[in-house]
């Protein structure tokens, strides 16, 4: 079965501190793909990233950076100087890649604090 | 105006009422879905659809059933709600395909007393 593990509950950081969000996954799939989102304090949900994997290329997008490790079934999210509108709920998630459902299966989350 | 809206975005309502939340997208998406997030469970999927004619029930279906009126309309009714039920809704939609990537409404918050 198909699995997002999120073990941090909630991360409190001071501005400008880099912190790593965890996510681990299980799935029996060969193909595959990983995300993340963010829901602000506002509740929408944002998406931030999409793998697939076949991909294990980090990948950064400004002060975001995504870790991807096949052999640790891990999809690690870091934020570099971290700022208090980086403070969200944060969700990883995993989708069966050849399956028809398109369906997500989401971690429980972790809320991150950044405190000015 | 955002590609997938949900009305109503905020509701209070008694137990043993009958609710529908409402979704409507402008994607031109074929799928979509329902889902109900609670604290610290993250997000769960109550039902999703390929198409008008195909509804399937995700993992949390009981208590809930859902209408395609339309390929651009998937809506949520709780025949008769119950506290528990009091949650954080979200539609969704995808393209059909392979990369799973969905697109969220801003979410329903339905509280039953």
């Amino acid at each position: 079965a198909q699995k997002v593990t999120q073990a941090q509950t909630e991360i409190s950081v001071v501005e400008k501190e880099d912190v790593t969000l965890d996510c681990v996954y299980e799935t029996r799939d060969t193909t595959y793909y990983l995300f993340w989102y963010k829901q602000p304090p506002s509740g929408e949900l944002v998406f931030l990233i999409r793998r697939n994997s076949f991909d294990e290329q980090n990948e950064i997008s400004g002060r975001y950076s995504w870790n991807f490790q096949k052999s640790t079934s891990s999809f690690n999210f870091t934020i570099t100087a971290s700022q208090v509108v980086d403070s969200a709920v944060y969700f990883c998630a995993l989708s069966e890649a050849w399956g028809a459902t398109n369906k997500l299966i989401f971690g429980t989350g972790t809320l991150l604090a950044v405190q000015p | 105006d955002a590609d997938v809206t949900q009305t109503p975005r905020n509701r209070i309502t008694k137990t043993g009422k009958r609710i529908m939340l409402e979704c409507s997208q402008t994607k031109g998406h074929d799928r979509m879905y329902w889902y109900r997030q609670d604290p610290g469970l993250g997000l769960q999927l109550i039902y999703y659809s390929f198409d008008v004619k195909d509804i399937n029930k995700g993992e949390i279906s009981d208590g809930y059933s859902v209408s395609r009126q339309a390929q651009a309309k998937f809506s949520l009714s709780l025949e008769s709600a119950i506290p528990n039920q009091t949650a954080l809704y979200f539609c969704a939609t995808s393209q059909a395909g392979n990369t799973g990537e969905l697109f969220f409404g801003e979410g329903s918050r339905l509280t039953v007393l």
